[in-house]
Parts: C-alpha cells; structure tokens; sequence
C-alpha cells in the first residue's frame, strides 16, 4: 500500500477566502479520496475521484487530478468557520486491496 | 451511504486493562476495518475484519493485543487488551461500501 501525502500541513485563512490543499502519492491508482475530520471526530467522506477522472465538483468543492503529476488538489471556495477540520487524502492502489491508506492531513482554520 | 455507530464514544480507562469496542452499520457489508489515529497522526489501519474469518492484521499489530470479532454482516468488535498510555488514541471503524469508504465517529481513549 502507499500513503498520500498532503501539503501544506497547515493553513490558516479568513472567511470568505478560498483554501487549496495538496496531495501527492507514489504509485498508480485507482481513486483517490478526501475526507474531512472535525476535530476528535470521525472521517467524513467528501469526494471520490476515479483515476480517469482529472476533475469533480461538489459543491463549494473542486478536487483536480493529475496521474502523471501523481498528485490531486481539493479546492474549497468561499470558505466558511465552519470548515474548520483537517483534511486527508485516502488513494487505493491499483491492483492492491480495496483498502485506501491515508496521509498525514492538512489542518485547516478558517477565521470568522 | 452507509450508517456507522460505535460504542463507547470515548472512556477513560485503567494500565493493565482492556476495552471492547463495538461498531454497528445499517447495511449488510463484506468488509469492515478497524483504523487507529494517534494524536495529531494521520489514520493507521489495524486490522481488516471479515464475516466467518479470522481478522487480517497489518503489521505491527497483533492478535493477542487487538483481539477482533465479526459475528455477522453489520457488526464487529475491537478489543484493546492489557492497555498502557501509548493506546491512547481515536480508534474508528469503517467500511468501504459501493466503491465509497465511510467511517465511524470514533472512540476516544484516554489510557491513564
């Protein structure tokens, strides 16, 4: 299995402005996922991208996805205090087990 | 989707003593997973669990000292044995159902 790596580790911003995180990861895949967590708290599913895909909106959600780059962003816009959480990558890899292993997040504040 | 809960939410508990933790989904699923995050770690998986089979552990872990249970299809159990300060994390249960991985809120332990 691999990890997904997440960039910046932290990021601090005002409301209103957008927030852009990172993910980089080593070998080919299947899909790649991002989830956030409230503080303490359980994972939340936020999108699923599919290794054919190179974007997907959700929302106030784009996630991107760059297989030669090895490498996937999760932009939120407009941000809200309520965004406030870490946010993890999860890849599975192609050919492995369905089981997606994760980064180390990217831990986001967002100021009222 | 699919529902998660677990039981308890967070305990504070005894060196020396062990803790169940149960995890109940409302759907019929193959696959269940037993993850670990450590404080301001990203998620480490445990254990695979599968119904009418022994667990799959990951290395690192082991048998005696997480014990795992998987009667049927919407539940599974994981034990904490003979705990020390180092147990001391957010233990989360998960399922990948319809390509998607979701998880449980978690179970915060505090080991004194």
């Amino acid at each position: 299995s691999q990890q997904g790596e997440e960039d910046p580790q932290a990021l601090s911003i005002q409301e209103g402005e957008n927030a852009t995180m990172n993910c980089s990861y080593k070998t080919s895949i299947n899909n790649l996922q991002w989830y956030r967590q409230n503080s303490g708290r359980g994972l939340v599913h936020l999108i699923l991208i599919r290794s054919n895909e190179r974007e997907k909106h959700s929302g106030r959600l784009r996630v991107t996805l760059d297989t030669s780059k090895k490498s996937s962003s999760l932009l939120i816009t407009a941000s809200r205090a309520a965004d406030t959480a870490s946010y993890f990558c999860a890849t599975e890899d192609r050919g492995g087990s369905y089981i997606p292993t994760f980064g180390r997040g990217t831990s986001l504040i967002v100021h009222p | 989707s699919a529902v998660i809960s677990q039981k308890p939410s967070r305990d504070i508990c005894q060196r020396g003593t062990s803790l169940t933790i149960q995890c109940q989904v409302d759907s019929q699923v193959t696959m269940m997973f037993w993850y670990r995050q450590q404080p301001g770690q990203s998620l480490t998986l445990i254990a695979t669990a599968n119904q009418g089979s022994e667990a799959t552990y990951e290395s690192g872990f082991v048998i005696d000292k997480f014990p795992i249970s998987r009667p049927n299809l919407t539940f599974s159990t994981l034990t904490v044995s003979n705990m020390s300060p180092e147990d001391s994390s957010i233990y989360l249960c998960s399922v990948g159902f319809r390509n998607e991985q979701f998880f449980g809120p978690g179970t915060r332990l505090t080991v004194l």
